[in-house]
C-alpha cells in the first residue's frame, strides 16, 4: 500500500458528461501529480500541484481542470467526455523535490 | 522537449536469468526513477537515482547522468518480476516524462 488513495477505483459514463476523481496523498506529502494512462499514449503527466499551488502543467486539455485543496487532496475534473478519455488516471505524492513519487492504484475511467 | 527511450522494449527470460534494461534521455535531467508496474496495474516505484549508483536486493540501477542513460539490473529473475518497467526523468520544468516501458515476461 503506496498511502495514496484514489476514488473511485472505476467510472463508466457517456460521452458529455463530467465526473471528478479524487485523490488523498500520503501523510505529510505536499506535492500532488496527475498522470493518464491509455494504451496509445502511454503514461502522461497532466498536472503538479504543491502546497495548493499549480507547479507544472503538462498535456492537460481544456476540458480537464484539477485543484489541491487545503487539506492537500486533489481533484482531477474532466468534462465533455470523449470516448478517447476511457484511460486509467492515476495520482501521486511526494515529500517535495529530490523524493520519490508515491502511485495510488488509478481510477478506470470507462467512457461509453 | 525531452525524449526518453526505453530499450528492449519487449524481454523474456527464464526464472533465474539476469537482465539489463536501458533508459536514454535527450536533454539534463532534475531527476530520474525507475517504476515497475505489475500485471495489476500498480505502479511501484524501485529507484529514485538522478545519478550514481543503488542497490536494492536483486535490483540495481545506475545513472551516468553526464552521458544521459541509466540502467536497471535485475539478477535471478523470478516470475513475481514480470511486468513493466518505466523510467521517468523529471525536466526543470518540473514536468515528469515517462518512458514507453519495457514488457518484461519470465517464465517459469
Amino acid at each position: 500500500d503506496s498511502g495514496v488513495t484514489q476514488t473511485p477505483k472505476h467510472l463508466i459514463t457517456a460521452t458529455g458528461q463530467r465526473v471528478t476523481l479524487r485523490c488523498s496523498p500520503r501523510s505529510g506529502d505536499l506535492s500532488v501529480y496527475w498522470y493518464q494512462q491509455s494504451l496509445d499514449q502511454g503514461l502522461q503527466f497532466l498536472i503538479q500541484y504543491y502546497n495548493g499551488e499549480e507547479r507544472a502543467k503538462g498535456n492537460i486539455l481544456e476540458r480537464f481542470s484539477a485543484q489541491q485543496f487545503p487539506d492537500l487532496h486533489s481533484e482531477l475534473n474532466l468534462s465533455s467526455l470523449e470516448l478517447g478519455d476511457s484511460a486509467l488516471y492515476f495520482c501521486a505524492s511526494s515529500a517535495g523535490d529530490g523524493t520519490f513519487q508515491y502511485f495510488g492504484a488509478g481510477t478506470r475511467l470507462s467512457v461509453l | 522537449g525531452i525524449q526518453v527511450e526505453q530499450s528492449p522494449p519487449d524481454l523474456i527470460l527464464q526464472e533465474g536469468a539476469n537482465s539489463t534494461l536501458r533508459c536514454n534521455f535527450s536533454d539534463s535531467v532534475n531527476n530520474l526513477q525507475w517504476f515497475h508496474q505489475n500485471p495489476w496495474g500498480q505502479l511501484i516505484n524501485l529507484f529514485y537515482i538522478p545519478s550514481g549508483t543503488k542497490q536494492n536486493g536483486r535490483l540495481s540501477a545506475t545513472t551516468v547522468a553526464t552521458e544521459r542513460y541509466s540502467l536497471l539490473y535485475i539478477s535471478s529473475s523470478q516470475t513475481t518480476d514480470s511486468g513493466v518497467y518505466f523510467c521517468a526523468v523529471e525536466t526543470g520544468g518540473f514536468k515528469t516524462i515517462f518512458g514507453a516501458g519495457t514488457r518484461l515476461f519470465v517464465k517459469a
